[in-house]
Parts: structure tokens; sequence; C-alpha cells
């Protein structure tokens, strides 16, 4: 089956330590997303790749890295310089950035204590 | 700049009711529109689309139309069941780069 995948599920880091989140797509889609969620609210863009080897900041970059190296793949690096980093993340593919529909994965939860 | 704006919630309803969520945008271009739904602790599923004025989206009961005059895409279902109990986003896709979301609408459907 075709889709993204997002793991772990459920990660749980202490301060200071920087964290990557997984995210892989076998969609052959050109387009990815990480977009972070916190509880009652909408999504904000973190970063976004529209193809290898190149990514463009979202709304709230500041505090995260990313790479895609791959077109299947695009991890999250949350740092240690973001200040409220637990939150759900989720990655997101599309086709394109222009009126294709996203595509998500199940998401991760990430708690820092 | 774009944007997408859906009624404000929680939204509780009885089983076999008639549910609408508005949904207004903002945009600069002629934008496809989405609806996603999300149940606790899940990602977003696409629920429906429309990518043109005029355009109904539909797609397990639910439907949306796409309004260019009032620019609007309000998601209609005519029975809602316990099931349909999620979160509700609607969004936009124009010309440009990103994807606009809504702030979602919590939808609690009781027995």
């Amino acid at each position: 089956d075709g889709g993204i995948t997002q793991s772990p599920k459920y990660l749980f880091r202490k301060e200071g330590q920087n964290v990557t989140l997984s995210c892989e797509q076998n969609l052959n889609h050109d387009a990815m997303y990480w977009y972070r969620q916190d509880p009652g609210q909408g999504l904000r863009l973190i970063y976004y790749s529209q193809i290898v080897n190149d990514f463009q900041k979202g709304d709230i970059a500041e505090g995260y890295s990313v790479s895609r190296e791959k077109k299947e793949s695009f991890p999250l690096t949350v740092t240690s310089a973001q200040k409220n980093p637990t939150a759900f993340y989720l990655c997101a593919s599309s086709m394109g950035t222009v009126s294709y529909e996203q595509y998500f994965g199940p998401g991760t939860r990430l708690t820092v204590t | 700049g774009d944007s997408v704006t859906q009624m404000e919630g929680p939204v509780t309803l009885s089983e076999e009711a008639f549910l609408t969520i508005n949904c207004t945008y903002t945009a600069t271009g002629y934008p496809s529109l989405f609806w996603y739904v999300q149940y606790p602790g899940e990602g977003l599923q696409l629920l429906l689309k429309a990518t043109k004025a005029d355009d109904k989206g539909s797609n397990k009961g639910f439907e949306a139309t796409y309004r260019k005059e009032t620019t609007s895409f309000h998601l209609e279902k005519g029975s809602v069941q316990v099931s349909d109990s999620a979160v509700y986003f609607c969004a936009l896709s124009d010309t440009g780069n990103q994807f606009y979301f809504g702030t979602g609408t919590s939808l609690t459907v009781i027995p």
C-alpha cells in the first residue's frame, strides 16, 4: 500500500537533547511538508520541500532543521533551541505544490521534559 | 494574503441530525479547496475537494460546493453518525507554494 509513515508514534526526550523525527513516503510525491499541531489548534507549517536537496522555511522554522537527500524521505530534527518542542508533528506529501491535495502521515507525538 | 476561516467549535449534535460547518476563504487567484478530517491521535485524512467554481466535492455522505461569489466552501451532511465525531479542517491551495488550513472545528455526535 502506498502511503506515508512516521516513526515513532510516541517519542520522549529530555530537555536539551536534539531529536529526529522520521518521515517516509512511497507515493512518488515531489513535495513534502512538516507541520506542528498543538492541542486544540490548527496546523502550523515548519518546513517544506519541493524537490530533493532543496527546502524552504515555513512559518515556525526556528529551532528546527530538515534534510531532503532522497525523494522519499524528509526527516525533521527538533533542536535544543526550540523553546516549546512538546507537540504533535505531522508530515505530509503532495504531487506538487500548486493545487494538489496533501496526504498526511499518522503523526508523532513528542514530549520533552 | 490567502487565508481560510471556519466556524468556531465545538459542535455537538444528536445522531441523524443535519450538519453544516461553515468555511470561507480569501485568495487572490483561483484556489483549490479541501476538507480534511482528523480522528483523535491520528493524522489528517482528505475528505473531499473541489478545484473550480461550482464544483461539488462529495464523500461518505459529506458534501461541499465551491461558491466563488460568496468565497465559501461549507461542509454538509444530511444525517450524522457517532462515527463522524472528529475535527474537521477546511483548507485551500492556490498558485503559491503553501496550503492554508483553517483552525479546525470539533464535532461530537451523541447517540
